[in-house]
């Protein structure tokens, strides 16, 4: 069965820094990988997708993700963080021919001056 | 940017009564969804509906719940008899085509039930 692992609750982060949040699934092909955001109040928010081609997607609001097939792997990443950028991170996976997500617990992401 | 709403956001209940969660989606929007999550744990899936009927439920989605497009533009969530176990911050979410290649979904602020 498929899942999704998300292996930090919660990270903090200087403004200014960068950042790395992980994300591991488990499916026995490649999955639909997702990265959403959730601020405090707000719905889930897409950031990117990765469905096949360059394994090196880029999203809104400055976020990248690099899907590594060996490492069963979804990371996402921001050069340089912002404080808008606290927030509730999401990694989700969809196998093929459905249509509902799997979701993992989450990292919550906060960010100091 | 269009976007998904849902209401109430919070919804305190006593144990065994009825609630509904209601949803407009975008307005475009053919696909919908119910998703929710427990405190501290995952996102999970409930359902999904499409042309008036349920394509995809999960084994969350039991008899208690159900799920309506009354009219063009809502969709609601119910459950019949909450129990304290369905506490949770309930997802709707909506696609304008179905498959993740083609359909995006995208989600409202969420519901947050507590059951008493």
């Amino acid at each position: 069965a498929q899942s999704v692992t998300q292996p930090d609750i919660h990270i903090t982060v200087s403004e200014g820094a960068s950042l790395e949040l992980r994300c591991n699934y488990s499916y026995g092909a490649t999955p639909y990988l997702f990265w959403y955001v959730q601020s405090p109040g707000q719905g889930l928010q897409l950031l990117l997708k990765y469905f096949s081609g360059d394994t090196l997607v880029q999203g809104i609001k400055g976020f990248e993700a690099e899907f590594k097939r060996s490492q069963s792997s979804f990371n996402l990443r921001k050069p340089s963080v912002h404080w808008s950028d606290a927030a509730e991170y999401f990694c989700a996976v969809a196998v093929t021919g459905a249509n509902n997500l799997f979701f993992g617990t989450g990292t919550r992401l906060t960010v100091i001056p | 940017e269009p976007e998904v709403t849902q209401t109430p956001s919070h919804q305190v209940t006593q144990m065994g009564q009825e609630v509904i969660l209601r949803c407009v989606p975008i307005s475009n929007h053919l696909y919908f969804y119910w998703y929710r999550q427990i405190l501290g744990q995952k996102v999970e899936f409930l359902v999904s509906f499409y042309n008036n009927e349920i394509s995809e439920k999960s084994e969350i989605f039991d008899d208690q719940f159900s799920v309506e497009r009354p009219d063009g533009s809502n969709f609601t969530l119910k459950i019949r008899s909450t129990k304290l176990e369905d506490s949770a911050m309930y997802f709707c979410a909506s696609s304008a085509q179905g498959g993740f290649a083609r359909g995006t979904q995208y989600f409202g602020p969420g519901t947050r039930l507590l059951v008493l």
